[in-house]
């Protein structure tokens, strides 16, 4: 079946810019994830959605990011006022709910390059 | 706060070497352990994942990996690898409580090559 899917694959901003990444999860996963990747380490937590709430925002790094799933399954991550640290690749991720829901399936990821 | 780290940044072997890769990780509760690999231009994909029983866990191409809860870790082994093997390997580690979400917290990486 489809996997995660993120659009756009590639974004360009300039600085002081708003720019929206968009995440599709795979059909029937309640449980969605986004994580940013910095160049040269591991994925590191943002926000964590089961259904359209967010349960953990904690990794968020501040109130210029948000993030939506109005109905529970597309996702959006919202970027304002972008600043050059903010380039990254953006994961997301998805799975089952549950006890045994633990493995996530990632997405390609957004490669987001703020000049 | 959970931590992973791993050891080598960076291993550059042959084919048909052994391949080992540390992963140690801190973490005062009970958690679910994983190893996913992300090859040249693909996305991360699970190689293995411990959530209880047999410490030694099998995975996918041969990977195995050994939980030792007293040494906090988690190694990645394969005996003889293969070229195919080039990738990006990513030790990952998730809380058992369930308020936690299952969000994971991953160490650096570790790039491997293997020199046909």
């Amino acid at each position: 079946g489809a996997g995660v899917s993120q659009t756009p694959s590639n974004k360009v901003t300039e600085k002081g810019k708003y720019v929206e990444l968009r995440c599709d999860p795979i059909s029937g996963h309640t449980a969605l994830y986004w994580y940013r990747q910095s160049l040269g380490q591991g994925p590191e937590f943002l926000i964590y959605f089961q259904g359209t709430g967010a349960a953990d925002d904690s990794g968020l790094p501040n109130d210029r990011f948000f993030a939506v799933r109005p109905e529970g399954s597309v996702s959006t991550l919202k970027i304002q006022r972008t600043e050059r640290g903010d380039s990254a690749v953006y994961l997301c991720a998805s799975s089952l709910g549950g006890p045994r829901g633990n493995e996530q399936f990632f997405g390609p990821g957004t490669r987001l390059t703020v000049l | 706060a959970q931590s992973v780290s791993q050891h080598n940044h960076h291993v550059i072997l042959s084919e048909a070497a052994s391949l080992e890769l540390g992963c140690n990780y801190s973490y005062g509760g009970t958690v679910n352990l994983f190893w996913y690999v992300q090859y040249p231009g693909q996305h991360l994909q699970l190689l293995l994942k411990y959530f209880s029983g047999d410490p030694l866990v099998k995975g996918i191409k041969g990977f195995e990996a050994e939980f030792i809860k007293s040494k906090f870790s988690f190694n990645l082994r394969k005996p003889s690898v293969q070229w195919s093997d080039t990738a990006e390997y990513f030790c990952a580690v998730n809380s058992r409580i369930k308020a936690a979400g299952n969000k994971l917290t991953f160490g650096g990486g570790t790039r491997v090559l293997v020199k046909p």
